[in-house]
């Protein structure tokens, strides 16, 4: 079975930039997560999908970061203008209705100049 | 508030050693209780989820899990090297909404 699938591993761009992360979750899985893991910390929740509808984005700041998840299958998540602040890896994760269990992706590693 | 919260580290054993994590929740409703483990670079992967209460053993990790007192454990027996890495607590509450919170994470350094 394959695993949850991102894109670009590594991004490196300059302050007030854009960049957009590609997620493809494992077939079958219904609810898809978009985690922002700062160096040191653990992975904080920016936004849920249930399908292709948001569930939960009380994390997500919304002046710059926009996601969305067409078709309910994979979901792409987008920053612009970008800030030093956002450096971070990005990990898409996707959940299994029996366990609860999530299953992450190999992140995204962002590097904001 | 913080909504899951580990013991500080970093923690250091040595080889052979049990090295036990802590982490408390806020959520009573909390439903399913989970720990990671990461390595440095590296995305989390699952080594134990618990449901109910009390221990669930699975090879050289115990889970233990407490929720009147909303307090989950993780104790790995016989440490070795390989098991250096960050172990984080995620707790699943949010009722249909399955929401997973992560703590900050506890570094684990076991020495040869």
């Amino acid at each position: 079975e394959a695993g949850v699938a991102q894109s670009p591993r590594y991004k490196i761009i300059e302050k007030r930039q854009s960049v957009a992360f590609w997620c493809n979750p494992i077939s079958g899985h219904a609810t898809l997560y978009w985690y922002q893991q700062i160096l040191g910390q653990g992975p904080k929740l920016l936004i849920q999908f249930q399908n292709n509808g948001v569930v939960d984005d009380s994390q997500l700041p919304k002046d710059r970061f926009s996601a969305e998840r067409l078709k309910g299958v994979d979901s792409t998540l987008k920053i612009q203008p970008a800030k030093l602040e956002d450096s971070a890896v990005y990990l898409c994760a996707s959940r299994t209705r029996v366990t609860g269990e999530l299953f992450f992706g190999e992140g995204s590693r962002l590097t904001v100049l | 508030q913080k909504e899951v919260e580990q013991n500080s580290g970093p923690l250091s054993v040595p080889e052979g050693a049990i090295a036990s994590l802590n982490c408390t929740y806020s959520d009573r409703g909390s439903q399913s209780f989970f720990w990671y483990r990461q390595y440095s670079g590296k995305s989390p992967e699952l080594i134990m989820s618990i449901y109910s209460n009390g221990d669930k053993e699975d090879g050289r990790f115990t889970a233990q899990l407490n929720k009147a007192s909303q307090y989950v454990s993780l104790l790995i027996r016989d440490s070795q090297p390989s098991d250096s890495a960050t172990y984080l607590c995620a707790v699943l509450s949010g009722g249909s909404n399955y929401k997973l919170t992560f703590g900050k994470g506890t570094l684990l350094t076991v020495n040869p």
